[in-house]
């Protein structure tokens, strides 16, 4: 069975950091593309980052661009976002989730964890 | 960036009712758009890839159409288990934006 299990997630000022953790099982997470997707309390979704297998390749939405940075240990089976310079705006829950392939394209976020709430305050 | 566009933002129909939920792009993006559904309290769950391929497992009511700017999702005869907010999203580079979401209830 497939899980994801973020932890991380909390309380922190304006201007803080914070590190998003995401443990992988049941599946091969070497071999999968990895995202980060956040929703504040009673929003829609937004997608924030992507990673490739190997990490040589990352997206990100222009609002976290220089400010949050995705990153993955294969040998670990985890997945890693790092917050910098934490606003208000980035109070959300946030969830990661493998990335489905068909064919030869990356085609949607298949399995997602419970996510992980981010409250940025003072 | 281009921007997804969800239509209605909700809506409220009866069991077993037609139900179509639209998705719109500010530019071409072929087929490369995806479907979930968020139920009340759960995240969310894949339901529709390539703007029309069902993934394993998802009921045959749900179907999927459209290309290039307009797409739609369709719920052939709405049942209880259906109310959720339903998301399009566009995947054919970054970002990968979701639209806003479209809630549908039960009449």
């Amino acid at each position: 069975e497939v899980q994801l299990v973020e932890s991380g997630g909390g309380l922190v000022q304006p201007g803080g950091s914070l590190r998003l953790s995401c443990a992988a099982s049941g599946f091969t997470f070497s071999t999968y593309w990895m995202s980060w997707v956040r929703q504040a309390p009673g929003k829609g979704l937004e997608w924030v980052a992507n990673i490739k297998q190997d990490g040589s390749e990352k997206y990100y939405v222009d609002s976290v661009k220089g400010r949050f940075t995705i990153s993955r240990d294969n040998a670990k089976n985890s997945l890693y976002l790092q917050m910098n310079s934490l606003r208000a705006e980035d109070t959300a829950v946030y969830y990661c989730a493998n990335i489905i392939v068909a064919g030869r394209n990356l085609v949607g976020h298949l399995s997602w964890g419970q996510g992980t709430l981010v409250t940025v305050s003072s | 960036d281009i921007q997804m566009t969800q239509s209605p933002s909700s809506l409220s129909a009866s069991v077993g009712d037609r139900v179509t939920i639209t998705c719109r792009a500010s530019q071409g993006i072929s087929n490369y758009l995806a479907w979930y559904q968020q139920k009340p309290g759960k995240v969310p769950k894949f339901l529709i890839y390539a703007a029309s391929t069902l993934q394993s497992g998802v009921p045959s009511r749900f179907s999927g159409s459209g290309s290039g700017t307009y797409f739609t999702l369709t719920i052939s005869s709405l049942q209880p288990e259906d109310v959720a907010t339903y998301y399009c999203q566009k995947y054919n580079s970054a970002p990968w934006t979701f639209g806003q979401g479209t809630k549908v209830e039960i009449k």
